[in-house]
């Protein structure tokens, strides 16, 4: 079946540790988001590729990064520079569609917790 | 203004009623509009896309009001499993980058 997996689904850290979050599909997409939810809030973009080896910031960039060196692969990694990490992490992938649609499509998320 | 606007809600219905959620938006460029749903701790899930003439799948309808900026979503004979955030999502910095509302919720009670 064709679809976007994360991993994993919940994640723990300690304050001062990076940790990185996974996110796979296999729909042939080419552009991958990421966004993060708070509790009871919209999603935010951090970072958007819409090509292999390219990515563009979001509206929330600051103390994330992201790769994207596979086209089926597009990673993300918290930093210890992001001051309030604990939130509810979304991936998306999309293709471009005639007369400019763009549906995206989830993967089920990643809980992080920052202890 | 914000980009997308929605209702928070939540709307509290009985099994069976009908119930209608607006999303308003800014930019009058915006090209293509859609619909997810969101069940509590879940990923959003595409409900329907949006088309300018309107357009129905079962129970739901959604239409597209350009002149006024606004994009509506009926639900008819609402069933418990329609208890869900629902979003609007409207592409408007171009084809890449959907603006999401923060959702309208919907409880459905016996």
């Amino acid at each position: 079946d064709g679809g976007i997996t994360q991993s994993p689904k919940y994640l723990f850290r300690k304050e001062g540790q990076n940790v990185t979050l996974s996110c796979e599909q296999n729909l042939n997409h080419d552009a991958m988001y990421w966004y993060r939810q708070d509790p009871g809030q919209g999603l935010r973009l951090i970072y958007y590729s819409q090509i292999v080896n390219d990515f563009q910031k979001g509206d929330i960039a600051e103390g994330y990064s992201v790769s994207r060196e596979k086209k089926e692969s597009f990673p993300l990694t918290v930093t210890s520079a992001q001051k309030n990490p604990t939130a509810f992490y979304l991936c998306a992938s999309s293709r471009s569609l005639a007369g400019g649609r763009n549906e995206q499509f989830f993967g089920p998320g990643t809980r992080l917790t920052v202890l | 203004r914000k980009e997308v606007e929605q209702d928070p809600g939540p709307f509290n219905v009985p099994e069976g009623a009908t119930v209608a959620f607006n999303c308003t938006y800014s930019n009058s460029a915006s090209q293509s509009f859609f619909w997810y749903r969101q069940d509590c701790r879940k990923e959003p899930k595409l409900l329907m896309s949006v088309y300018s003439s309107g357009n129905e799948d079962g129970r739901f309808t959604a239409q597209l009001n350009r002149a006024s900026q606004y994009i509506s979503l009926l639900i008819r004979d609402s069933k418990l499993s329609d208890s869900a955030t629902y979003l609007c999502v409207v592409n408007g910095r171009g084809s890449y980058i959907p603006t999401f509302g923060r959702g309208t919720s919907l409880i459905v009670h016996p």
